[in-house]
């Protein structure tokens, strides 16, 4: 069966940092993942998307990496800052539906 | 444009009570899900619609039931509460076929804590 598997312990590091969170999967490759941040007491809200022809994907700080043949995502947050802290999610399609899949979150702490 | 709503916000049963739980979106997305978050175990698929009228099956959907009489509204019913059910619901929705940039992109609302004593 498909899987996302994401590391359950907390990523604590240093404002102005870069902070890499990883996502792994199992089976076939999607054809994209997603990755969501989750604030306390919040719903998921959708970062970045990077599709498997992409090799990485920018969005001001952010940068996401999807390697195929490691079957794995890397997220990072570049200059790192108190205000990112939070849970992010992984995710993928479930099949052909329009199901996802997500992980159970890396939760990330900057501390100032 | 409020987005996706959910209600209650919180909530405690006893053991064998009934709720319904409402989520209603205002984007006139044709998909909407029901999950439930435990800590340690991430998201979980409970029911799903793909419209109006219709409704499936996802990863844990025994002990609720869900009801899609208008694509705007999806709700989540517990017939019989169970400890096990005490959980973060959240609502979600998906338009048909999504933006080209981002395909299946789910919208969240903010979550319902239900506590089953």
């Amino acid at each position: 069966s498909q899987k996302i598997e994401q590391n359950s312990e907390a990523l604590n590091i240093q404002e102005g940092k870069t902070a890499t969170l990883t996502c792994n999967y199992t089976n076939y490759s999607p054809a994209y993942l997603q990755w969501y941040r989750q604030d306390p007491g919040r719903g998921p809200v959708f970062l970045l998307l990077i599709r498997e022809n992409e090799k990485e994907k920018r969005k001001e700080r952010l940068k996401v990496t999807f390697d195929t043949t490691l079957k794995q995502s890397l997220f990072h947050i570049t200059a790192s800052q108190p205000a990112d802290s939070a849970t992010y999610l992984c995710a993928r399609r479930m099949d052909s539906s329009y199901k996802l899949i997500f992980g159970s979150g890396t939760r990330l702490l900057v501390r100032p | 444009n409020a987005g996706v709503t959910q209600t209650p916000k919180f909530r405690v049963l006893k053991t064998g009570q009934s709720m319904t739980l409402l989520c209603a979106q205002d984007m006139n997305h044709e998909y909407m899900y029901w999950y439930r978050q435990d800590p340690g175990m991430g998201l979980r698929l409970i029911h799903y619609s793909v419209g109006e009228g219709t409704t499936a099956k996802g990863e844990v959907p025994d002990g609720y039931n869900v009801s899609r009489l208008k694509k705007q509204n999806f709700l989540l019913g517990l017939e019989s509460a169970a400890p096990s059910q005490t959980s973060v619901y959240f609502c979600a929705s998906t338009p048909v076929g999504g933006r080209e940039e981002q395909p299946d992109t789910q919208y969240f609302g903010p979550g319902t804590r239900l506590t089953v004593l």
